[in-house]
């Protein structure tokens, strides 16, 4: 078990560029979730899975927020013309089904210059 | 979006002294969890109580849950200076969506 990874840990891009972020679950867990989070704020939910589908995707998101889980095993997030609002910590933490427990990576820290 | 509300938003105690706090949130649940998160990194899962469940125990640590006021605490008995950290209360809801609060800074001085 070699935890959740997240790739890549930093990220500074200029406004307006796509940035694409990477999780690597747990190998067995089936079930992945991406959480935004700001200075002081608690995790914010974005999306989450359960294998290959998607279940829900925030409200709040806009339509430059993709994510995909191809295969059921590591997930993508895609964030198209960056806007400085986008500035922020992004984590993604997986689990087992029925299990509950969430075990997170150590985020990728996304700057919008 | 948030679903839980955290109290108090920041709390410091002395090393040896109790930390208490309190997570209120707004829609049923399946289980209330509770995570720590050190400085820039993940969040680390404490425990969780199902919403059968009215209390429960783990080492240091004492959770409260109250489905009809819609509450939890935690309760971290014994506090040290390595607790220092922010700590946060996350719902489990149907289809085990994953929400968490706002979260309660912890210092603890030694």
């Amino acid at each position: 078990d070699t935890g959740v990874s997240q790739n890549p840990r930093h990220k500074i891009t200029k406004r307006g560029q796509n940035v694409t972020f990477r999780c690597d679950p747990i190998s067995e867990h089936n079930r992945l979730y991406w959480y935004r989070q700001t200075l002081g704020q608690g995790p914010e939910f974005l999306t989450y899975f359960q294998n290959e589908a998607q279940l829900e995707k925030s409200r709040l998101l806009s339509d430059r927020f993709s994510a995909e889980r191809p295969k059921g095993s590591f997930s993508t997030l895609e964030i198209q013309r960056t806007e400085q609002g986008d500035s922020a910590m992004y984590l993604c933490a997986s689990s087992f089904s029925g299990q509950g427990k969430l075990f997170f990576g150590s985020g990728t820290q996304l700057s919008v210059l | 979006s948030q679903q839980g509300e955290e109290d108090p938003q920041a709390l410091s105690i002395q090393e040896g002294e109790n930390a208490t706090m309190n997570c209120s949130y707004k829609t049923s649940i399946n289980n209330l969890q509770w995570y720590r998160q050190n400085s820039g990194r993940g969040l680390v899962h404490l425990i969780l109580i199902r919403s059968n469940e009215r209390e429960k125990h783990s080492g240091r640590l004492r959770v409260t849950l109250d489905t009809s006021k819609k509450s939890s605490s935690l309760l971290i008995t014994a506090s040290r200076a390595a607790d220092t950290a922010s700590y946060f209360c996350a719902t489990v809801g149907g289809y085990q969506k994953v929400t968490f609060g706002t979260g309660t800074k912890l210092q603890v001085i030694p």
